[in-house]
């Protein structure tokens, strides 16, 4: 089946800097991929999304990028703020099994702002 | 607006009882999603729902979970004959998109703890 997988399970940035969070799958066929945010004690928070017939996406002060060729995802959040802190967690849509639609997340990244 | 609203907030109960879990969509979203959450871990995806089709139930873990949406909107998951390992938070979703596609919506979870 289909895997979802990060590369760090916790990062640590100065407050100001660019964080890089990635993200590794295994499953071609996924057309869709998005990025949410989990704040302590709540549910995940849709921060940006991206087809696959797309290289790279940006919102306001996030970027999204995919390498379909690696099966590589990540997002950059410019400017890193303490509100930034937070778990965030890729996922894969679209046609991913013989069930049809589903969705699979990732573990997720624990990012922690530094004052 | 109103978003997702699950109840109960927090659950305990003792191993071997059966529990309900309510969760209800935002107001003409038609694809509705039970996941679960251990603790430090990514999102377990369990039942989908599209409208009024036959539920994808491809991620229960077992026969103890069953769950049902009544006329398209509120949903309640059951978890008959508790185990430990049942322990997660339960988070539901709701989207207007197509399953696979889109933005979910994510409640702030239930949390269910079994002793």
């Amino acid at each position: 089946g289909e895997s979802v997988g990060l590369h760090l399970p916790t990062l640590s940035v100065q407050e100001g800097d660019n964080s890089i969070i990635n993200c590794a799958y295994s499953n071609s066929a996924s057309d869709y991929f998005i990025w949410y945010k989990q704040e302590s004690g709540k549910g995940p928070q849709f921060i940006i999304d991206i087809r696959s017939n797309m290289d790279k996406r940006q919102g306001q002060r996030v970027t999204v990028l995919l390498n379909k060729t690696v099966k590589h995802l990540s997002l950059q959040i410019a400017a890193t703020q303490p509100g930034d802190s937070a778990v965030y967690f890729c996922a894969l849509g679209g046609y991913l099994d013989n069930y049809g639609q589903n969705f699979v997340f990732g573990p997720g990244t624990r990012l922690s702002v530094l004052p | 607006g109103a978003g997702v609203s699950q109840s109960p907030s927090n659950k305990v109960t003792e191993k071997g009882k059966d529990v309900e879990l309510r969760c209800d969509p935002i107001s003409g979203h038609t694809a509705l999603y039970w996941y679960r959450q251990s603790l430090g871990q990514g999102l377990e995806f369990l039942i989908y729902f599209q409208g009024n089709s036959a539920p994808d139930k491809s991620g229960l873990p077992s026969d103890r979970f069953s769950a049902e949406r009544t006329g398209g909107s509120v949903s309640t998951l059951t978890i008959q004959r508790t185990q430990q390992e049942d322990s997660a938070v339960y988070l539901c979703a709701s989207s207007l998109a197509q399953a696979g596609m889109g933005e979910q919506y994510f409640g702030p979870g239930t949390r269910l703890t079994v002793t």
